[in-house]
C-alpha cells in the first residue's frame, strides 16, 4: 500500500531563518514521484518542488529544496531563509500509477 | 489561459439534493481529478480520468460519479447530497504519466456546504 506521512500538525520559524517540513512516504512501486504544494489561507494549491525517484541529485527551486533520502524514504522539504509570506499550509504528495496521495499537512508560521 | 477553473465556487445543499461541479482546463491536458479536502484530512483523490471518455475511482469514490465527455472538461455529479459531503472540492489537471514531471495544476476549490 501507498503513504505519505507528515508528522508535524505545526511549525513555528522566525524570518529569515531556515527550516525543514518532514515528509517520510511508502510505495513499492520503484517508479515514483514526490511533490510540495503550498497552501496559504486564500485555499489555492501552489506547486512547490517535484523529485523523480530516479533523480540523482536533490531538487531545488529558489528558496525550496528537497532533501531526497531514498533508503530512508524520506523527502523533507527545506526553506531557506523564512519570509512571512510562506506562512501556509505545506502538503506533501507521493505520484505512483497515475495518481497523487497527500499527506495530512504542516501548517508553518514564520514570525518576525 | 484561464488554466483550470471551478464552477461553481460556493453552494448550499438539502440533504438529497443533486448537483453537478464542472471543472475546465484549457492547457490540453490528459489527466483529470477531482479532491476532496476536510479539516485535517488533507486531500483526498475521489475519482480521476486518464483520458477522455475514461474515469476509474480514487480512494473516497462513494456518493459521486464523474463524466469526462471533453478532454477539457471534468464534471464531479452529487446524485442525493448528504452532510457527510460538505467540503472543498478541488478539481487538478496534469499531463500525462510519459510527458514530464505530472505537476498537477489546481483550481481554485468549490466550497460545498450540505444542510
Amino acid at each position: 500500500a501507498q503513504k505519505i506521512t507528515q508528522t508535524q500538525p505545526g511549525m513555528f520559524v522566525q524570518e529569515k531563518e531556515a527550516v525543514t517540513l518532514d515528509c517520510t512516504y511508502d510505495t513499492s512501486d520503484p517508479s515514483y514521484g514526490l511533490f510540495w504544494y503550498k497552501q496559504p489561507s486564500s485555499g489555492e494549491m501552489i506547486f512547490l518542488i517535484y523529485q523523480g525517484s530516479y533523480d540523482q541529485q536533490n531538487a531545488t527551486e529558489g528558496r525550496y529544496s528537497l532533501n531526497f533520502q531514498k533508503a530512508r524514504k524520506s523527502a523533507n522539504l527545506v526553506i531557506s531563509a523564512s519570509q512571512l509570506g510562506d506562512s501556509a499550509m505545506y502538503f506533501c504528495a507521493l505520484y505512483n500509477t497515475d495518481k497523487l496521495i497527500f499527506g495530512t499537512g504542516t501548517r508553518l508560521q514564520v514570525f518576525p | 489561459n484561464a488554466g483550470v477553473t471551478q464552477t461553481p465556487k460556493f453552494r448550499v445543499l438539502k440533504t438529497g439534493q443533486s448537483m453537478t461541479l464542472l471543472c475546465a482546463q484549457d492547457m490540453n491536458h490528459e489527466y483529470m481529478y477531482w479532491y476532496r479536502q476536510d479539516p485535517g484530512m488533507g486531500l483526498r483523490l475521489i475519482h480521476y480520468s486518464v483520458g477522455e471518455g475514461t474515469t476509474a475511482k480514487g480512494e473516497v469514490p462513494d456518493g459521486y460519479n464523474v463524466s469526462r465527455l471533453k478532454k477539457q472538461n471534468f464534471l464531479l455529479g452529487l446524485e442525493s447530497a448528504a452532510p457527510s459531503q460538505t467540503s472543498v472540492y478541488f478539481c487538478a489537471s496534469s499531463y500525462s504519466t510519459w510527458q514530464g514531471t505530472h505537476e498537477q495544476f489546481f483550481g481554485p476549490g468549490t466550497r460545498l456546504t450540505v444542510l
